[in-house]
């Protein structure tokens, strides 16, 4: 396997369902990132974790949970969600050069589409 | 605050057209970095180029070139001799400072191209 991978692709679940995301990536980086895409809005970012540790977190409910057990690999987990959380999940990692600054170039997973019924 | 526009929502052009797509941006920051990404029909989001706002210097790669111009805050893409496998969604997007020196990408709500054969 090379670079960002996601499983599963597609996802359709009920409001009641439990389910988890998964994303490994094959790069040696040491940051991951979950995003949300919607039709007609920008990419929004969810979580970010960089050496392992959750660096952020943007207001993201509670419903969607994420873990990175170490850093090739991030989940989110997923429990009662709403309709409006039908979208696609991308995964991205990099290699971050933490007190400098510096952004370096994320890579991005080829998503899974939820849909939740 | 920072944001990213792409007037362009969508463009249908005609294959073995140049096309343009537009990117503006706003940013306080003297230090950004900006991107741009292809999103193709599968979904995943591919890294095109990065630009550092100290380097001015236009790129050309293959039938891609950029246009950084730092005195209009505009980062344009042209396309030369448009082929159908470039039809996808393309995204601008402008790092900013984040959370524990780790920056996070603003992302433009993208320009869907359609290469007509």
């Amino acid at each position: 396997e090379t670079g960002v991978t996601q499983t599963p692709r597609h996802l359709v679940m009920g409001m009641t369902n439990k389910k988890s995301l998964k994303c490994e990536q094959h790069l040696g980086h040491n940051a991951m990132y979950w995003y949300k895409q919607s039709a007609k809005k920008p990419l929004e970012l969810m979580f970010v974790y960089s050496l392992e540790e959750r660096v952020e977190n943007n207001s993201v409910p509670s419903r969607f949970s994420p873990e990175c057990p170490n850093s090739s690999h991030l989940f989110l987990h997923l429990h009662t969600l709403q309709p409006e959380d039908s979208a696609l999940y991308l995964c991205a990692s990099s290699q971050e050069i933490s007190g400098f600054g510096v952004t370096d170039t994320q890579y991005f997973g080829p998503g899974t589409r939820l849909t939740v019924l | 605050a920072q944001k990213v526009t792409q007037a362009q929502t969508e463009i249908s052009v005609v294959e073995k057209e140049d096309v343009t797509l537009d990117c503006v941006y706003e940013t306080r920051d003297t230090t950004y970095y900006l991107f741009w990404y292809k999103q193709p029909p599968s979904g995943e989001l591919v890294f095109l180029i990065r630009r550092n706002s100290f380097d001015e210097q236009n790129e050309i790669s293959g039938r891609y070139s950029w246009n950084f111009q730092k005195s209009t805050s505009s980062f344009n893409f042209t396309i030369t001799a448009s082929q159908v496998v470039d039809s996808a969604v393309y995204f601008c997007a402008l790092s900013e400072e984040g959370a524990g020196n780790n920056r996070k990408l603003i992302w433009g709500l993208g320009t869907s191209l359609a290469v007509n054969p």
